[in-house]
């Protein structure tokens, strides 16, 4: 069965320091990963996507199929990166239903 | 950012009673769908619709019905078969040619009193 881990429900880090949020998903075929984020009050939206490549607000996630990983890194945190992260898995071969985690909540600390 | 009209934000239902929460959209996208949202649980899929006339189970549609009559509009009806019902419920849109990224509303909470 399709499914996406995020092992972490909270994470906490200071101003400046790098941050690291898990994914991992289970699905045999070819997987699309996106990464959607939900700042305080706003409307949940793409942040990221893997197929794209590219890095948004500073972040960046690498697909890591051997690892069945899609892991969102960002070098220097900042407090207004505050706000909640899911990772979302999308079957492909034109089904554009995703499976999301349950979610991290990051917080960034002055 | 409009394009996805959810309403209303914020219901009230009386425990027996079906309620219908609406969702419109204007950015002419084909497929549509219904999240619910709970704390520590993600989103979960209800419905979704990828043509009109045409919607398909998600992974917790018991105690849910949807239409989709016009491309624009996908309400969802919640019915007293649902056991708990009290959450928050997001629309969403897709389209192949937005390269099938998926476009939330603003979302509705519903809460059985």
């Amino acid at each position: 069965a399709q499914r996406v881990t995020q092992p972490e429900k909270l994470l906490s880090v200071f101003k400046g320091a790098p941050v690291e949020l898990k994914c991992n998903y289970s699905y045999s075929g070819s997987p699309e990963l996106f990464w959607y984020v939900q700042y305080s009050r706003q409307r949940l939206q793409l942040l990221l996507r893997h197929i794209s490549r590219e890095s948004i607000k500073g972040f960046t996630a690498d697909l890591n199929k051997g690892e069945t990983s899609f892991h969102l890194k960002k070098p220097f945190a900042q407090e207004e990166d505050s706000a909640m992260y899911y990772c979302a898995l999308s079957l492909g071969g034109g089904s554009e239903k995703l499976v999301f985690g349950k979610g991290t909540k990051l917080t960034v600390n002055p | 950012d409009g394009g996805i009209t959810q309403s209303p934000k914020y219901l009230f239902r009386k425990e027996g009673q079906n309620v219908t929460l609406s969702c419109e959209q204007n950015l002419n996208h084909d497929a549509m769908y219904w999240y619910r949202q709970d704390p520590g649980q993600g989103l979960r899929l209800i419905y979704y619709s990828q043509i009109v006339n045409d919607f398909q189970k998600g992974d917790i549609a018991e105690g849910y019905s949807v239409s989709r009559e016009k491309k624009e509009s996908f309400p969802l009806t919640v019915t007293s078969a649902q056991k708990n019902p009290t959450a928050f419920y997001l629309c969403a849109t897709s389209d192949r040619w937005s390269g099938n990224t998926i476009y939330f509303g603003e979302g509705s909470w519903l809460t059985v009193v």
